[in-house]
């Protein structure tokens, strides 16, 4: 059971190049979340998905898309990348809307850095 | 001003020590709190929920202040183990969607 991976670990990107991470769970949770973590911010909530085929804005979806096409796997997207999206990105998954109950597992992040 | 923030770190303190970190949330309406632990470089993992009535894991106690929209997290007894930064989140109110918002993060050293 490995819980919430992502891919790639590490990446840096030249501004304006594309490029998208992939988050899988596999412990058939409906709810997926990509967060990014800068110094001094917290993380802060990107997209999320309450289920196959939905998705939905955060606090901070400018410049990212997502796709849930397979229950198991949520993608986030970077376009045009901008050195402003260097960050630590985290995916997390839950089984219902994060409470008492539900408690958030996180990937292990990929650090990306945008030149 | 952030939803939620928290005592500016870092916190260095000896083995053994007692600390405390607070917490204060500016929605009313958020539900449901907890305390996350950050080691270095690595993903955010719960430590435990923060009750109405308080509740203690432990060495460790979580309190909970509506009226003055503040948590605190007291840990005893300090281990070296313990160093790792702690995260504030606060689920939001029904109009966030019940979303988590985390807190900066205070970062705790325990020296020898």
């Amino acid at each position: 059971n490995a819980g919430v991976t992502q891919t790639p670990k590490f990446r840096v990107l030249k501004t304006g190049q594309s490029m998208t991470l992939l988050c899988a769970q596999d412990m058939n949770h409906e709810y997926m979340y990509w967060y990014r973590q800068d110094p001094g911010m917290g993380l802060r909530l990107i997209h999320y998905s309450v289920g196959e085929g939905t998705t939905a804005k955060g606090e901070v979806p400018d410049g990212y898309n997502v796709s849930r096409l397979k229950k198991q796997n949520f993608l986030l997207g970077l376009e045009s990348a901008a050195p402003s999206q260097t960050s630590v990105y985290f995916c997390a998954s839950s089984a219902g809307l994060a409470g008492y109950l539900y408690e958030q597992y996180f990937g292990p992040g990929t650090r990306l850095t945008v030149t | 001003r952030k939803e939620v923030e928290q005592d500016p770190g870092p916190f260095n303190v000896p083995e053994g020590a007692t600390v405390a970190f607070n917490c204060t949330y500016s929605n009313s309406a958020s539900q449901s709190f907890f305390w996350y632990r950050q080691d270095c470089r690595k993903e955010p993992k719960l430590l435990m929920s923060v009750y109405s009535s308080g509740n203690e894991d432990g060495r460790f106690t979580a309190q909970l202040n509506r009226a003055s929209q503040y948590i605190s997290l007291l840990i005893r007894d300090s281990k070296l183990s313990d160093s790792a930064t702690y995260l504030c989140v606060v689920i939001g109110g029904h109009n966030q969607g019940g979303k988590l918002i985390f807190g900066q993060g205070t970062e705790l050293s325990v020296k020898p």
